[in-house]
């Protein structure tokens, strides 16, 4: 079974502070996406990774930066924490081999993020 | 750019009542259609998907859904619900031979009442 691994379930922090968000998945996917969802809005891509060192900004990336060092980490970064990054986020990945692969994502449980 | 629409934010449904969730969708480029599933506090679960081929996909759970290319539509469909389908369903986008970045609809809350 691919597992995804989100480091949290639930995070509280602090206005202004630098917040990591952490995902592990143990299948050797080459892409790996950060999403995050809001109620009446579902979910938005705010970056994806389809190589170590490699990274690409998705819709909403502004205020987040994210790292990938190693082919099986992804972590989002929020450099200085604000009340409207309060979300869920959930980590995805996927492999880069037939199209069947590819298409198949699967997802974290999620980190429930609360900014006060 | 692609947009996906759910267009009922919840519907309510008896046990062993049929029940279909709309999706429709906006894109100029050939895409890929999937429908996941999130159950409370889970990540998400892909159903089924859309690639090519025969217009009308079976997943898993009993759900089924069906690609209409004119209309621009790929509803999710099941039968008999159970309570245990109670859940949030997300209708998805991605573009053909891309990264699969995905583009979700807002979400359905499917609840089934006994």
């Amino acid at each position: 079974d691919v597992k995804v691994t989100q480091s949290s379930r639930y995070l509280v922090k602090r206005t202004g502070e630098k917040v990591f968000l952490e995902c592990v998945q143990d299948m050797d996917h080459e892409n790996m996406f950060w999403y995050r969802q809001d109620p009446g809005l579902g979910l938005r891509l705010i970056y994806f990774s389809y190589d170590v060192k490699m990274k690409e900004k998705g819709d909403i990336p502004e205020g987040y930066s994210v790292s990938r060092e190693k082919k099986e980490r992804f972590s989002l970064i929020l450099e200085s924490a604000s009340t409207n990054q309060t979300s869920m986020y959930l980590c995805a990945s996927s492999s880069t081999g037939n199209r069947e692969q590819r298409t198949e994502a699967f997802f974290g449980q999620g980190t429930r993020l609360t900014v006060v | 750019a692609q947009s996906v629409t759910q267009l009922d934010s919840q519907v309510p449904v008896f046990e062993e009542a049929p029940v279909e969730l709309r999706c429709n969708y906006s894109s100029s480029v050939s895409v890929y259609l999937f429908w996941y599933v999130q159950y409370p506090n889970q990540g998400l679960q892909l159903l089924l998907k859309y690639l090519s081929g025969s217009t009308l996909v079976k997943g898993i759970n009993g759900f089924e859904a069906e690609f209409n290319k004119s209309q621009t539509s790929f509803h999710l469909r099941k039968p008999s619900v159970h309570i245990s389908d109670t859940a949030e369903y997300f209708c998805a986008v991605s573009v053909s031979g891309g990264y699969n970045k995905l583009i979700f609809g807002a979400g359905t809350r499917l609840a089934v009442h006994p």
